[in-house]
């Protein structure tokens, strides 16, 4: 167990709709990532937060957005989802992204989208 | 560009054999991290190991070993004496460097599937 906690665990929607994954980083950690894994992109970085603030942005859609609240969890929205946005969506944490950090991965959510 | 090649997709062993899986990688920064991760087939990432550009000592674990290079850009991982709880994906990861020097994203390989077989 990483200590780092997601939910849900699946989620099953339909095309067009919109969602949003919940992200709760290890005890003591400031820094919070987003990654997607799917079967044809492989694990992609989507974004990056520190202490509420966004600290870095990779291959993020336009139609996702993520924050960091004052208690550090973070949440993924995914909206007007299409079927290509089926994968499993990784949170994983660090103490604040420096140079002895590791990141720590959550169990995963995996979104369905019919 | 930053990159990290696995070159071997799927690897199959019985259990008890060696095995080692590749990583190639590619960066232009001089300070950078490589990661190795765990994927059981019940999804989790396990971190296994992380090592910086300057460390080019090889680690043993147990029944893991790495094998860093920098001259021929390689972070392999031997697995001795497999056991048939170490079928997995393993992904090999390069870290981005950002905001002065603080470690940013990871960007990983496609990973190696791992099947032991008893």
């Amino acid at each position: 167990d990483s200590g780092v906690t997601q939910t849900p665990k699946h989620l099953i929607t339909a095309t067009g709709q919109r969602v949003t994954l919940r992200c709760s980083p290890r005890s003591g950690d400031l820094s919070v990532y987003w990654y997607q894994q799917s079967l044809d992109q492989g694990l992609q970085f989507l974004i990056q937060y520190y202490n509420g603030e966004e600290r870095a942005k990779g291959n993020i859609l336009e139609r996702f957005s993520a924050q960091q609240f004052p208690d550090l969890h973070s949440e993924l929205n995914l909206s007007s989802l299409e079927l290509g946005d089926s994968a499993l969506y990784f949170c994983a944490s660090s103490y604040e992204g420096g140079t002895t950090d590791t990141q720590y991965f959550g169990p995963g959510t995996r979104l369905t989208v019919l | 560009a930053q990159k990290v090649t696995q070159a071997q997709t799927e690897i199959s062993v019985v259990e008890k054999e060696d095995v080692t899986l590749d990583c190639v990688y590619e960066t232009r920064d001089t300070t950078y991290y490589l990661f190795w991760y765990k994927q059981p087939p019940s999804g989790e990432l396990v971190f296994l190991i992380r090592r910086n550009s300057f460390d080019e000592q090889n680690e043993i674990s147990g029944r893991y070993s790495w094998n860093f290079q920098k001259s021929t850009s390689s972070f392999n991982f031997t697995i001795t004496a497999s056991q048939v709880v170490d079928s997995a994906v393993y992904f090999c990861a390069l870290s981005e460097m950002n905001y002065g020097g603080s470690q940013g994203n990871l960007i990983f390989g496609k990973g190696t599937k791992l099947s032991v077989k008893p």
